[in-house]
């Protein structure tokens, strides 16, 4: 298996642009997770869903933010429109939970820069 | 990771032991993990611990875990200077999600 596939892998964008991170997680497995990473504020989970649909969507910043999930294989991370401060790396980890054992499965990460 | 702490940076030299600290909140987790960032890459598990274990032992890695004081450790043995990197312990709360601690980074020098 590939893995978890992150597109694009760097982007560098203006201020006010929307932005459109990309997701494909680990064929079979049933949640997928945004992250953010900065060193100010550590790994934020941002969103989290479960066999497609939003299960906890309580760390998105704000309504900027956005993501869906139109099936299994795919999903996306939009910023609309973009702020210096949304500068950071972007994670999507997906998992195939088991009981009460939960393993993520990383991708690469996108960084994001907001000039 | 409010709620997950963990100190911020360890330097050892190679060779050495490294012993890598973490504090938890949830007393009913019923796993505990230990992810390793690599510069530019994503988290990788790199070992956990079920939470009726004490200690838990894999090649260079040991785990030991008391529930009382929810404190978690990782111990790296030989530490080699690939083993620096950012190194999170995670618990999981409500449903799948997992809380993870601010990242410990490990230096290790030759």
């Amino acid at each position: 298996d590939a893995g978890v596939i992150q597109s694009p892998r760097h982007e560098v964008t203006e201020m006010g642009q929307e932005v459109t991170l990309r997701c494909k997680p680990i064929s079979g497995h049933n949640s997928l997770f945004w992250y953010r990473q900065t060193m100010m504020r550590g790994l934020e989970l941002l969103i989290y869903f479960n066999n497609n649909v939003p299960i906890d969507d309580s760390g998105m910043p704000e309504d900027r933010f956005s993501a869906k999930m139109p099936n299994a294989s795919f999903s996306t991370l939009k910023i609309q429109p973009s702020e210096p401060r949304d500068s950071a790396v972007y994670f999507c980890a997906s998992s195939l939970r088991r009981g009460s054992y939960n393993e993520q499965f990383f991708g690469p990460g996108t960084r994001l820069t907001v000039l | 990771g409010e709620d997950v702490e963990q100190s911020l940076f360890l330097s050892v030299r190679e060779g050495d032991s490294s012993v890598i600290n973490c504090t938890y909140t949830d007393s009913s987790s019923t796993y505990l993990y230990w992810y390793k960032q690599e510069p530019g890459a994503g988290l990788q598990l790199l070992t956990y611990i079920f939470s009726n274990m004490d200690m838990k032992q894999d090649q260079r890695l040991t785990v030991l875990l008391n529930k009382k004081d929810k404190h978690l450790s990782l111990r790296i043995a030989d530490t080699q200077t690939g083993d620096s990197a950012i190194y999170f312990c995670a618990e999981i709360i409500a449903g799948n999600m997992l809380t993870f601690g601010g990242g410990t980074r490990l230096m290790v020098k030759p």
